[in-house]
């Protein structure tokens, strides 16, 4: 069963920001979560994660509800560059990393 | 750090043949992951090593696949005899030893199997 649950596909306008929600409702206590992207013909990048606060780094912004079930990416000023699928995941750090699973994903595209 | 190196970028070979991929991780990094990515199943974990030691093998498809670390620096993946289900591209990661540090990735091999 799949821990993470995302929209299959969603557009965004160059210079606006990008929100890309996550549902992770059964995520446990000491579970983070994390955030992946794989622009076409490269190697999944590493963007973000976090517990339960909300977290920011130069490339994107991590809100986690309260309840710690949903999340939101923020890309603040999407460029075409940030065209990729984007993957959410959730992981504890005691977990075997044959679970790190990377599921389908958001493909994301970011139009002029 | 020039990010974790793989090689050969692109790989065609005949069914039956050897093919070994190569991965450099980024110096210090105590783990190192091989995943495997097609259209039907996404991105796999096929083996991943901490401090030169294999501890998960258990996403190698078969005994035609095997994987070695021979040092810190240096992993190979090693298919004999390859199919053509063997088509996909081949990603090595690393990281380092520190709770919810995140994984770097290769450029991949994308392997061909006629």
């Amino acid at each position: 069963d799949a821990k993470t649950t995302q929209p299959t596909s969603m557009d965004c306008a160059e210079g606006r920001a990008a929100n890309l929600p996550c549902n992770h409702s059964t995520i446990s206590g000491n579970e983070y979560v994390y955030w992946y992207r794989q622009i076409h013909s490269q190697g999944p990048q590493y963007i973000i994660h976090g517990l339960k606060n909300n977290e920011t780094n130069e490339m994107a912004s991590l809100i986690i509800t309260e309840d710690r079930k949903s999340s939101t990416l923020i890309l603040p000023h999407a460029t075409l560059r940030d065209t990729a699928v984007y993957y959410c995941i959730v992981r504890a750090p005691t977990d075997s990393w044959g679970k790190l699973q990377f599921g389908a994903g958001t493909q994301v595209v970011v139009t002029p | 750090d020039a990010g974790v190196i793989q090689s050969p970028r692109h790989e065609v070979t005949e069914m039956g043949q050897e093919v070994t991929l190569r991965c450099k991780p980024i110096s210090g990094h105590d783990y190192l992951f091989w995943y495997r990515q097609t259209m039907m199943r996404g991105l796999e974990l096929l083996i991943y090593f901490n401090n030169n030691v294999p501890i998960d093998d258990s996403g190698m498809p078969e005994d035609r696949f095997s994987a070695k670390m021979p040092n810190a620096s240096f992993s190979t993946l090693k298919i004999q005899p390859s199919e053509p289900r063997d088509s996909a591209v081949y990603f090595c990661a690393s990281r380092p030893n520190n709770r919810g540090g995140e994984a770097f990735f290769g450029q991949g091999t994308r392997l061909t199997v006629v």
